[in-house]
Order: C-alpha cells, then sequence, then structure tokens
C-alpha cells in the first residue's frame, strides 16, 4: 500500500533550470496538495486540485505551476528556478465522502537551488 | 484568512514523563477541524490526533490526547508517557469545512514544535 509517492526525493538545480516535481497516490482520492516548507516555518501551501481537471491557488503559488494529469497524479513544476524556491516540497492527497478524513503525505522532496 | 500559532519552538521531557504542546488558532468560522501532526526526522507527515469543532469531548489516541478549548481557541497536545520515539515535530493545523466557506479542505500550519525525549 504505497499512498502517496513523491519523485524525485533529492534534486540539486541550478538558477534558471525547469523541473517536475511528480506525485502519484493510489487511493482513488480526489483532491490532491502541494506544500512546502521552509526552516522555521510550517507547511505552505502552493497549488492545489479538488478534483481531477481543476486547480487553485494556494497561500504561495508565484514562480510554480502545477497539472492534474489524471485522478492519481498532480505535479509541479518550476519554469526557471530561483534560490528562493529551494525548500522542501510535500504532495498530499484527500478522498472519501467524511469530512473527517485527514491529507496523507508523501515523503517529500528536498530541493536546493544554486 | 485563519492563522495558527505555536508558541513553544521547541519543548523537553524526560522518558516515561508527560508533556504537553501549546496550540492557538484564530478564526471566524463556527465549524472546522483541528489536527496535529508528527514529522520524526524521516520527514514524514504523520497525522497523531484529529478534533472536530462541534465535538465538545476532547480527542484522545492511546498516550495522545487534547485540550480543547473552543472559547479560547486553543488546542493543546499532551503526550503522556513520553517515549523516545516521540522525539519529532509537531505540527498543529487548522482545516475549514467547505459549507463555512472554507475550501476544499486546506490545512494551515503552524510553525511547529520540536520535542526532545531526554532518556
Amino acid at each position: 500500500n504505497a499512498g502517496v509517492t513523491q519523485t524525485p526525493k533529492f534534486q540539486v538545480l541550478k538558477t534558471g533550470q525547469s523541473m517536475t516535481l511528480q506525485c502519484a497516490q493510489d487511493m482513488n482520492h480526489n483532491s490532491m496538495y502541494w506544500y512546502r516548507q521552509d526552516p522555521g516555518m510550517g507547511l505552505r501551501l502552493i497549488y492545489y486540485s479538488a478534483s481531477e481537471g481543476t486547480t487553485d491557488k494556494g497561500e504561495v503559488p508565484n514562480g510554480y505551476n502545477v497539472s492534474r494529469l489524471n485522478k492519481r497524479e498532480f505535479s509541479l513544476r518550476l519554469e526557471s528556478a530561483a534560490p528562493s524556491q529551494t525548500s522542501v516540497y510535500f504532495c498530499a492527497s484527500r478522498g472519501g465522502n467524511l469530512s473527517n478524513q485527514p491529507q496523507h503525505f508523501g515523503d517529500g522532496t528536498r530541493l536546493s537551488i544554486l | 484568512a485563519q492563522t495558527v500559532t505555536q508558541s513553544q519552538p521547541e519543548m523537553s521531557v524526560q522518558e516515561a514523563e508527560t508533556v504537553t504542546l501549546s496550540c492557538t488558532y484564530d478564526t471566524s468560522e463556527s465549524d472546522y477541524y483541528l489536527f496535529w501532526y508528527k514529522q520524526p526526522p524521516s520527514r514524514q507527515m504523520i497525522l497523531v490526533i484529529r478534533q472536530e469543532a462541534y465535538k465538545q469531548q476532547n480527542a484522545t489516541e492511546n498516550r495522545f490526547s487534547v485540550n480543547f478549548q473552543k472559547a479560547a481557541k486553543s488546542f493543546s497536545l499532551k503526550i503522556s508517557d513520553s517515549q523516545l520515539g516521540d522525539a519529532a515535530m509537531y505540527f498543529c493545523a487548522y482545516r475549514s469545512e467547505p459549507y463555512s466557506g472554507g475550501s476544499n479542505y486546506k490545512l494551515t500550519f503552524g510553525k511547529g514544535t520540536l520535542l526532545t525525549v531526554n532518556p
């Protein structure tokens, strides 16, 4: 039971390079989320997808784009990476009809921009 | 917009003792959920406990319990009989309900409390 899988786990980029972070879930969840975590901060929402075919901005969307490829996959793209985007990125998903269902998180991607 | 405040950047506890982590939040909504997540050095985000705002009874999960004070907008986590494996960063998180005007179950996190367990 894989849950939420993120690839890659680590990546180093140079300023200006592009990169796509992949996320897939096997729980048949409708909603998926991308967060970033910086030292001394909690997780901040970048983008989310309430259902297949829809995406919406979160708290810190600038410099990112997302694609909800299908129900399973939700990718995050950095078109021109900047040092300020050095962070740990988490993907999460949520599903079910019950309101109390929590989000399930992947193991994170540590991204360094030089 | 909702905010979540964890006023203790770091806490420490002796093994087998009890520790309480604080969390306060600000909201104008009447219905919402609150969560505590644990993040060990492995970086995984692990759900510890959840509380529905409409429930007066405090949630309990084995050694973990909460003290939910809705009027005071306080949601503290108590860890009893602390174990070495409890050492981690703990995050408090708030989630709106869509019918309360919130959007799609987004989480708002506090900045975290780093818990050290001393043997």
